[in-house]
Order: C-alpha cells, then structure tokens, then sequence
C-alpha cells in the first residue's frame, strides 16, 4: 500500500528555537496533505490541510504564522514549529491522499520543547 | 457539521475473546467510514475501510459493516491477540470535505 514517511521520529530542542518536520509520499503523489496534532490519551486534531503550490488551510485557532506548511512538491509538505515552547510538545502526524478518499498517515513525529 | 463517537475505553480483555467497539457518526451524504490503528509510538495505520452502505469491511481478523440505517460501522473480531493491544479510531470523510475522527477506544488484551 500506499508509503508516508516523516523526519524526523523524535525532536527535542530548547524553547524559542524552531523545528522543521518533512512529510513525504514515497509511492504515489500526492495533491493533498494533512497536519495533525495528537496529544496524549487524545484524538486527532486537524491542524492544516496541504494543497501543492498553494497555501495551506489553517483550522480555526490554529496560528498560522507559529505553524508554517510549505507544500513544494506532490511528494513533501514540510511543518515549521516556530519559535517553540513547552506547550507545543506533542505527537505530529501528517497524511497523504492519493486520489481517493483514502488517507494514508506518516508514522509521526513527537517534537519535546525543554 | 459531521461527527463519529467511540465507545469508552479502556477496553481490557483476555487472549481470545471476542472484541467488539462501538462507532456511530452523523453525517451528511453517504460518507466513506474507516477504522484506523495506533500502536504505541506509532501512527496510524488504516485497518479497514467501507465506501458504501451493507458494505463491509475486513482485514487481519477485523471486521466493520457500514450500516446506514443505524448510522453505526462497529469494529468486530473473534479472537484477540495480545498483539492487537493499541488504540483504535472511528474515522469518516465525506467528499469535499476533511476526515473526522473519533476520540479512539484504547484496547489492552491480556495473556
């Protein structure tokens, strides 16, 4: 089936510093791309949804600008933490669809802000 | 707007028992209806899907039905194995539109 991976798995770095997580499709691409947070013991929480060449669809309370989706290819969407601070600590998870409405998620990156 | 309900977990059953979790949504349209799941550490990973009413769904020993007259698409299996301990999500996605996941039912099987 369809391949999502992301990097890193695992980040920690110091508060006010900023962390860049890749997302790429490995077998397919992929026009769409999703950004979730999952805190723990929790559910999903859509972030942003990815369009390639475009700019990314924020949900509501979400910032925009300490949340930075680039999507240039079909193949990667990137998601910058900007300036990060402990309350940003969480499990980030990114998802392809490959032209169905199937989507197929990234293995997750748990990002640790000291 | 759309929504998908779990039943509570934990869930904690012994090897070999019968597991079933509950999943009902609201929704407008014919939605597609999924089941993903989550080992720890993991993301998810997509256990079994169903596009279309009666439609059923299966996949490792799981299976869901898409029942449209009871907005309902309960995960089934008939024996579970230490090794399916993880959490489980509901998931919809309604064309157009974004998935909705459930809140995930965490289950623990014990040997």
């Amino acid at each position: 089936g369809a391949v999502v991976s992301q990097h890193p798995s695992r980040v920690i770095c110091k508060s006010g510093t900023s962390v860049k997580i890749e997302c790429r499709s490995l077998d397919f691409q992929a026009t769409t791309m999703f950004w979730y947070r999952q805190f723990p013991k929790q559910s999903l929480m859509l972030m942003a949804t990815s369009n390639e060449g475009s700019k990314a669809t924020y949900e509501q309370g979400v910032e925009k600008d300490k949340f930075l989706i680039n999507h240039a290819s079909l193949t990667l969407s990137t998601l910058t933490v900007t300036s990060a601070h402990p309350e940003d600590s969480s499990f980030y998870i990114c998802s392809a669809k490959d032209g169905t409405d199937t989507q197929y998620f990234g293995p997750g990156t748990r990002l640790t802000v000291l | 707007g759309d929504s998908v309900t779990q039943m509570e977990g934990p869930v904690t059953l012994s090897e070999e028992a019968f597991l079933t979790i509950n999943c009902t949504y609201t929704a407008t349209g014919y939605p597609s209806l999924f089941w993903y799941v989550q080992y720890p550490g993991e993301g998810l990973q997509l256990l079994l899907k169903a596009t279309k009413a009666d439609d059923k769904g299966s996949n490792k020993g799981f299976e869901a039905t898409y029942r449209k007259e009871t907005t309902s698409f309960h995960l089934e299996k008939g024996s579970v194995q230490v090794s399916d301990s993880a959490v489980y999500f509901c998931a919809l996605f309604n064309y157009g539109q974004n998935f909705v996941f459930g809140p995930g039912t965490r289950l623990s099987v014990l040997p």
